[in-house]
């Protein structure tokens, strides 16, 4: 199996830009899919295919990825985007999924 | 669109327990079908995974040989056998689904239901 990193935690002001790492040896080789889950809720699907935005999340919400690292990125944070956010993506072999341990993003 | 998980609760170590999600407002026998857990206060894992036809069928190593992942597609239904429970089994389970031609991603998660492994 292999692993994805991400940093615990971080924190933006309403406006400000935050920017979530993913760190993982099966990037650039896969996809990353990234997650939002608030609290008491199920994770949504934000990012899919490193880049792409599913219908009906917001144009703030945008992903992109430089060799082993993926990065989520939210323009113009607003309160509600406080939520732990996940990356995940398939191992090399496309068969087992992994995800990263999450990184809880607070809005100051 | 709905995925309504249900069967979960309290059950001792090296017990059993089986898990139902029923999916509706979509092609069920069309999309891959997924179960992820979460611990209380963790964060996600994946279970494991089948393919539409039930052709391919897939576990995270902590969970093979004890769990067994099966689908009716006459039903609507997904289901998750659990044997031999052990406490870190412990957590609410995700029934997920994977939109068709998608390859590894979690499009839409039900509610999930709760797992409860104690003496």
């Amino acid at each position: 199996s292999y692993e994805l990193i991400q940093p615990p935690s971080t924190s933006v002001s309403p406006g400000q830009t935050a920017r979530i790492t993913c760190f993982g040896d099966v990037f650039p080789n896969q996809f990353a899919y990234w997650y939002q889950q608030k609290p008491g809720q199920a994770p949504v699907l934000v990012i899919y295919k490193d880049t792409e935005r599913p219908s009906g999340i917001p144009e703030r919400f945008s992903g992109s990825t430089s060799g082993t690292t993926v990065t989520l990125t939210i323009t113009g944070v607003q309160a509600e985007d406080e939520a732990d956010y996940y990356c995940q993506s398939p191992d090399s072999g496309g068969i087992y999924r992994v995800f990263g341990g999450g990184t809880k993003l607070t809005v100051l | 669109v709905q995925l309504v998980e249900s069967g979960g609760g309290l059950v001792k170590p090296g017990g059993s327990l089986k898990l139902s999600c029923a999916g509706s407002g979509f092609t069920f026998s069309t999309y891959a079908m997924n179960w992820v857990r979460q611990a209380p206060g963790k964060g996600l894992e994946w279970v494991s995974s089948i393919s539409s036809e039930s052709h391919y069928i897939y576990y995270a190593d902590s969970v093979k040989g004890r769990f067994t992942i099966s689908r009716d597609n006459s039903k609507n239904s997904l289901f998750l056998q659990m044997d031999s429970l052990r406490a870190e089994d412990s957590a609410l389970y995700f029934c997920v689904y994977t939109v068709p031609g998608a390859l590894g991603s979690f499009d839409y998660w039900g509610q999930g239901t709760l797992v409860t492994v104690s003496s």
